[in-house]
């Protein structure tokens, strides 16, 4: 069965300290992907970034970067110099199989605080 | 481009009273998704729909919803009768299922959600 898990339920950082987001996944398949969320205060949900399981790339979009490693099943994401802008709800979320059909299923998600 | 249109966004509604969601996803995208956001149990999936057929309805909660894709433009949730613990955020989602590059378009986009309260 699969499973997301976030064991940060909150962080909270002072503005322009670095944070890193844990995701932790569990699968059969060996075809998947891995997606990052974010949900800011005003409550709607934005898509960041999907990975296949092929592609163990790491992946860096100006002050995010996203670390996926296959041996640990990880797929950790981190905020370089974080704003107060950055302050959200960040859900990491794994699909199985190759479907643009296949379900998507989310962590319980990271509540991130960026203090000024 | 618009993205995923929702409403009504809040509703208030008492005990017994027939709740319908309403929700257009993206022009060209052939994947609906309808989720149900609480504190108790975060994102779950409720059902989803291709080509405006439901695939998998198995996270509808009971019998009291229902949803149904009458065109590709138009999706509602139906909730009769509601219930306080109905109460939650209700987001649809849509994607679309070409490929680019070998991989499926899998990433949902959501709409902004439907907070509703049931009293």
């Amino acid at each position: 069965a699969q499973k997301v898990t976030q064991a940060q339920t909150e962080i909270s950082v002072v503005e322009k300290e670095d944070v890193t987001l844990d995701c932790v996944y569990e699968t059969r398949d060996t075809t998947y992907y891995l997606f990052w969320y974010k949900q800011p205060p005003s409550g709607e949900l934005v898509f960041l970034i999907r990975r296949n399981s092929f592609d163990e790339q790491n992946e860096i979009s100006g002050r995010y970067s996203w670390n996926f490693q296959k041996s640990t099943s990880s797929f950790n994401f981190t905020i370089t110099a974080s704003q107060v802008v950055d302050s959200a709800v960040y859900f990491c979320a794994l699909s199985e199989g190759y479907s643009s059909a296949s379900k998507i299923i989310f962590g319980s998600g990271t509540r991130l605080s960026i203090r000024p | 481009d618009a993205g995923v249109i929702q409403s009504p966004r809040h509703e208030v509604t008492e005990m017994g009273q027939e709740v319908t969601l309403r929700c257009k996803p993206i022009s060209g995208h052939d994947y609906l998704f309808w989720y149900r956001q609480t504190m108790m149990r975060g994102l779950e999936l409720l059902i989803y729909f291709n080509n405006n057929v439901p695939i998998d309805d198995s996270g509808m909660p009971e019998d009291r919803f229902s949803a149904k894709m009458p065109n590709a433009s138009f999706s509602t949730l139906k909730i009769q009768p509601s219930e306080p613990r109905d109460s939650a955020v209700y987001f649809c989602a849509s994607s679309f299922g070409g490929t680019s590059g070998g991989d499926p378009y899998n990433e949902q986009f959501f709409g902004p959600g439907t907070r509703l309260t049931v009293l």
